[in-house]
């Protein structure tokens, strides 16, 4: 079946660091891909998403580019800020009629000062 | 534009009992689909419905039911609770004309005592 695996956590970084979060996918067709951010309390907010291979998606300060050869899509911030403490989902969706996301298990970051 | 609402936002049961949960979606948007999150199984997809059409299931007991009404709005149903239950249920709407984006609300955390 589909499955997203995603870096495991809990990463902690210091404030203007660099920022990596691996995903890779298994799919069984041609998926759209996306991060998603959960801050404590709340639901999900949509960061970025990718429909097509070689796509990069960007949002806030950070990028991931649809690797269809690697099935990646990692997610990069160049300089990380105390307000991005927060956990982070790839997930992907293989489109048609019906709506359904699939998820990977999340990476919470910590972003210290 | 307001955006997903789900209440209420906190709920205590005790096992045995069912539960009914409310959503309303983004205004214009058609498309609804409930997820459950937890702790141990992450987010998991529950159902999709759209124009009051349930197109898609996740792999979750009879228990679990929902409905859409034709402003679009949604609900879910969980009867005879189980402990296991306990979860943030979280409900996304989509637009029609960009199926694979999905907007999150904040959430409904469900308690099974």
């Amino acid at each position: 079946g589909d499955s997203v695996t995603q870096m495991e956590g809990p990463v902690t970084l210091s404030e203007e660091a660099f920022l990596t979060i691996n995903c890779t996918y298994t799919a069984t067709g041609y998926p759209s891909l996306f991060w998603y951010v959960q801050y404590p309390g709340e639901g999900l907010q949509l960061l970025l998403k990718a429909t097509k291979a070689d796509d990069k998606g960007s949002n806030k300060g950070f990028e991931a580019t649809y690797r269809k050869e690697t099935t990646s899509f990692h997610l990069e911030k160049g300089s990380v800020q105390v307000s991005d403490s927060a956990v982070y989902f790839c997930a992907l969706s293989l489109g048609g009629s019906a709506r359904q996301l699939t998820f990977g298990s999340g990476t919470q970051l910590t972003v210290l000062p | 534009k307001a955006g997903v609402t789900q209440t209420p936002r906190y709920l205590i049961k005790t096992r045995g009992q069912q539960v009914t949960l409310s959503c309303s979606p983004i205004s214009g948007h058609r498309s609804v689909s409930w997820y459950q999150q937890t702790p141990g199984q992450g987010l998991q997809f529950l159902f999709e419905y759209f124009s009051e059409t349930q197109r898609n299931k996740g792999n979750f007991p009879g228990r679990f039911s929902g409905r859409q009404f034709s402003n679009s709005r949604s609900e879910m149903n969980v009867s005879t609770l189980e402990l296991g239950d306990s979860a943030l249920y979280l409900c996304a709407s989509s637009p029609s004309q960009d199926l694979n984006e999905q907007y999150f609300g904040p959430g409904t955390r469900l308690t099974v005592t």
